[in-house]
């Protein structure tokens, strides 16, 4: 079974500071890594993912992760942060192999001030 | 350009009523997934379906029922609902596996008084 831990449950932060959101898994198994925001009252949307390939990818947003195997870890970064990223974060697995059910973590709650 | 399509968006039940919660995709997409969300809490897959007829649970599925006679429409039942079944619900759905990214619909809110 996978398990993902986001090890900021909030993250307060300047308006055009840098951000980093943690986030570490555990799986027996090779497994995809996804990032999820939600803004208020709304559903999920893709930030980015890692399939294979280069270990540092960008998503929207201007927002990049960097998948780490030997750490299990795939933290989340932004070098600038706006009001508008303020919002709930959430980092998913999926195993390879089988039918893709994403396990989530519990999420970090962003919070930018001006 | 309508994707996942939630309906009630808000329900109040009473312990013991029962309700459906509908879904709908309009991307042809095989895989179909039902998840809650409580509060301070990530998501956790209730059921899920990889195509119309074929259905399989979740982490969470007592208390549910689903049924997929089309690859469009997802519904989700409730049967007897107790408090414990107050959440959030999102539906959401992906072409296939292979990493492809799968679709959230706007939420459910569910609260049972």
């Amino acid at each position: 079974a996978q398990s993902v831990t986001q090890l900021d449950s909030q993250v307060p932060v300047f308006e055009e500071a840098p951000v980093e959101l943690r986030c570490n898994y555990s799986s027996s198994v090779s497994v995809y890594l996804f990032w999820y925001v939600q803004y208020p009252n709304q559903g999920l949307q893709l930030l980015l993912k890692y399939l294979s390939g280069s270990t540092l990818v960008k998503g929207i947003n201007g927002f990049e992760a960097e998948f780490n195997k030997s750490q299990t870890s795939f933290h989340l970064r932004k070098p600038s942060v706006h009001i508008s990223d303020t919002a709930e974060y959430f980092c998913a697995v999926t195993r390879v192999q089988g039918a893709q059910k994403l396990v989530f973590g519990q999420g970090t709650r962003l919070t930018i001030n001006p | 350009n309508a994707g996942v399509t939630q309906t009630p968006k808000f329900r109040i039940l009473k312990i013991g009523q029962s309700m459906t919660l509908q879904c709908a995709q309009d991307m042809n997409h095989n895989y179909m997934y039902w998840y809650r969300q409580d509060p301070g809490m990530g998501l956790k897959l209730i059921y899920y379906s990889v195509g119309a007829g074929i259905t399989d649970k979740g982490e969470v599925p007592n208390g549910y029922n689903v049924s997929r006679s089309t690859t469009e429409d997802f519904p989700l039942r409730l049967e007897l609902a107790a408090p414990s079944q107050t959440s959030v619900y999102f539906c959401a759905s992906s072409l296939d596996t292979s990493g492809n990214t799968i679709y959230f619909g706007e939420g459910s809110w569910l609260t049972v008084v």
